[in-house]
């Protein structure tokens, strides 16, 4: 079965510094990943998602993160982060089910939550 | 274009009492999941729906939990009875394909007393 590490529970940055948030999985074959923000009280948003081709994916928000299968890592990254940016953000992974017609079941990180100093 | 509604917000309720959560997908959206948030927890799928059609509900709790999900759109949540254990956020997402993005609403907070 699929599982997702995020190693840390908190972090703190300051304003207009940059960000990386640690993203583990471990999966057998090629997975789907992805990285969701929850702000308090609300859903969560989708930032971005790895599914095949370029390691490195844009998302929304100025945030990007890289693949590196060596390493079974999604790190996420923002170069300049902003106050708006204090959430919990959450590493996802997802397999195709059986038959091929979806990504089957999302296994979340347990969430990494940020707080921003100004 | 509307985001997915669900209701109550909050609710506060005691042991043995039933209760029901309501989820409003995005219009069009045929793809439509709950999932059970507890605290400093990620999101766990409780079950996904296609059109009317129950797919995958292999982690929701059958003895107490049930689902429906009735012309394929609207959809409830039910626990009966509910448990102190039960106490956490759910959330209901919906995509327009099992492939697509799953856009979440904000979650019902549940306490069971």
């Amino acid at each position: 079965a699929q599982s997702v590490t995020q190693p840390d529970i908190h972090i703190t940055v300051s304003e207009g510094a940059s960000l990386e948030l640690r993203c583990n999985y471990s999966y057998g074959a090629t997975p789907y990943l992805f990285w969701y923000v929850q702000s308090p009280g609300q859903g969560l948003q989708l930032l971005l998602k790895y599914f095949s081709g370029d390691t490195l994916v844009q998302g929304i928000k100025g945030f990007e993160a890289e693949f590196k299968r060596s390493q079974s890592s999604f790190n996420l990254r923002k170069p300049s982060v902003h106050w708006s940016d204090a959430a919990e953000y959450f590493c996802a992974v997802g397999r195709p089910d059986a038959g091929g017609t979806s990504y089957g079941k999302l296994t979340f990180g347990q969430g990494t939550i940020l707080t921003v100093h100004p | 274009e509307a985001g997915v509604v669900q209701s109550p917000r909050y609710k506060i309720i005691e042991k043995k009492q039933p209760v029901a959560f309501w989820c409003n997908p995005i219009s069009g959206h045929n793809t439509l999941y709950w999932y059970l948030q507890n605290l400093g927890q990620g999101p766990e799928l409780l079950i996904r729906y296609e059109n009317e059609e129950a797919v995958d509900d292999s982690q929701l709790p059958k003895d107490r939990f049930s689902a429906e999900r009735l012309k394929g759109v609207d959809s409830t949540l039910k626990i009966q009875p509910a448990e102190l254990g039960d106490s956490a956020v759910y959330l209901c997402a919906s995509s327009s394909t099992p492939w697509a993005e799953q856009y979440f609403g904000p979650g019902t907070r549940l306490t069971v007393t």
